[in-house]
């Protein structure tokens, strides 16, 4: 059972804006860096966001992220056929001295 | 460039043991700790622990104590995951990911381990 809960679907069409959101606590979100992954079918996950919406080299600047308090979003602008895919949020979590990633959300484009 | 190179896919029976490798490439091996994730069948990402690549010492989430053992090979730049005894529940994908600043930015391929009698 994850600590860090995102809706398990979301979807739009080509162009659209989606926001996924990764809802935590004080332990987690709250306290440290979140950062963002990206799982294409049947690959490893790749690194999308961190620390305050950095994006490592190659990731489009179509992908934000962002974080409020014990919650954070990504943003995918301008949605594209080949962001179809499963988003897992992540952050360390100080009551479980861990690593924790979120339950995942699948993208689908209409 | 970086890479995480893992072993192929493997088909264990029930209680056997299972050992899988991930070479690294393209950086220090020391400079960075090495992280294990699991990914269950149709799951998420769960993380398995990870090991301190200048001590050894591995450090394993709750969930992975007793049959999982992090190792390393620093003199070919190689980590290991060794589970034994294994159980059906085992079978999943498993990555290493070399972790940056309490992240992770470079990811293995994977590696399958189907446990099945």
């Amino acid at each position: 059972q994850s600590v860090l809960t995102q809706a398990p679907s979301a979807s739009g069409t080509p162009g659209q804006r989606v926001t996924i959101s990764c809802s935590g606590s004080r332990f987690n979100i709250g306290s440290n860096t979140v950062s963002w992954y990206r799982q294409l079918p049947g690959t490893a996950p790749k690194l999308l966001i961190y620390s305050k919406n950095q994006r490592p080299s190659g990731v489009p600047d179509r992908f934000s992220g962002s974080k409020s308090g014990t919650s954070a979003s990504l943003a995918i602008s301008g949605l594209q056929s080949e962001d179809e895919a499963e988003y897992y949020c992540a952050a360390w979590d100080d009551s479980v001295n861990g690593y924790a990633f979120g339950t995942g959300t699948k993208v689908t484009v209409l | 460039q970086v890479q995480l190179v893992q072993s192929g896919s493997e088909l264990k029976r029930p209680g056997a043991s299972v050992k899988v490798s991930c070479k690294a490439s393209g950086y220090t091996f020391t400079n960075y700790a090495m992280n294990w994730v699991r990914q269950a069948p149709g799951q998420g990402l769960e993380w398995m622990g990870w090991i301190n690549t200048i001590t050894g010492i591995p450090t394993y989430a709750q969930a992975f104590t007793g049959r999982f053992v992090f190792s390393l090979d620093t003199s070919v730049s190689t980590a290991y995951l060794q589970i034994s005894n294994l159980k059906s529940e085992d079978t999943a994908v498993y990555y290493c990911a070399r972790e940056w600043e309490l992240l992770h930015d470079y990811w293995g391929q994977g590696t399958q381990v189907t446990v099945a009698s």
